[in-house]
């Protein structure tokens, strides 16, 4: 089966640009998560979609931040303008329905963000 | 509110030894916990979860923790350390009373010398 697939794996931009990450959560799954890591912080949650509605974006760090949901089977967070600051990996996740099996995530594999 | 600290941000072990990964938690209400392991540019994997029943709990690759209630603990242990168990591991809680916020500790990067 296929897991959650992210893209780009990598992406190296200049700073003031708007960066694109995608998410393809697992087929079934009703929950979606986008999380950031760095060596800093640690692993943070950024927000959570619930059948495609966001529930909670309170870690969404500013405005130049942004994600959607527009079906089951894609996700985007945005950043416009990028900073140097926003140099993380971006993870997405999903499960089947997190009101109702806490805490079992599939992740994808990340995409590593560079803001130079 | 609910947090999780784990202690040693690095553990070396030699291969065959013991692992012991300290997870130490607050939660007011019963938690749910977790750990998930992450190997070099992937995402996290389960390894295993306490939500009721049995304190002690058995995951994949012959890892298991135990809960004790008295301690606020979750520690994770595997009794022969593998050259392949190097990897980082995290510690996670989430209450239970259907809260979708899990939240992760700093984690612990094992490295295991031949």
């Amino acid at each position: 089966d296929a897991g959650v697939i992210q893209s780009p794996r990598h992406e190296v931009t200049e700073m003031g640009q708007e960066v694109t990450l995608r998410c393809k959560p697992i087929s079934g799954h009703n929950s979606l998560f986008w999380y950031r890591q760095t060596m800093m912080r640690g692993l943070e949650l950024l927000i959570y979609f619930n059948n495609n509605v966001p529930i909670d974006d309170s870690g969404m760090p500013e405005d130049r931040f942004s994600a959607k949901m527009p079906n089951a089977s894609f996700s985007t967070l945005k950043i416009q303008p990028s900073e140097p600051r926003d140099s993380a990996v971006y993870f997405c996740a999903s499960s089947l329905d997190q009101r109702e099996v806490a805490g079992e995530l599939f992740f994808g594999e990340g995409s590593r963000l560079t803001v130079l | 509110a609910q947090s999780v600290t784990q202690l040693g941000s690095h553990v070396s072990v030699s291969e065959g030894a013991l692992v012991l990964l300290r997870c130490n938690y607050s939660s007011s209400v019963p938690p749910y916990l977790f750990w998930y392991v992450q190997y070099p540019n992937q995402g996290l994997q389960l390894l295993l979860k306490y939500t009721t029943g049995a304190t002690l709990v058995k995951g994949i690759n012959g890892f298991e923790a135990e809960f004790k209630k008295s301690e606020t603990s979750f520690h994770l242990t595997k009794p022969s350390a593998h050259m392949s168990d190097a990897a980082e591991y995290f510690c996670a809680v989430s209450s239970g009373d259907s809260s979708y916020k899990l939240i992760f500790g700093s984690g612990t990067r094992l490295l295991v010398r031949p």
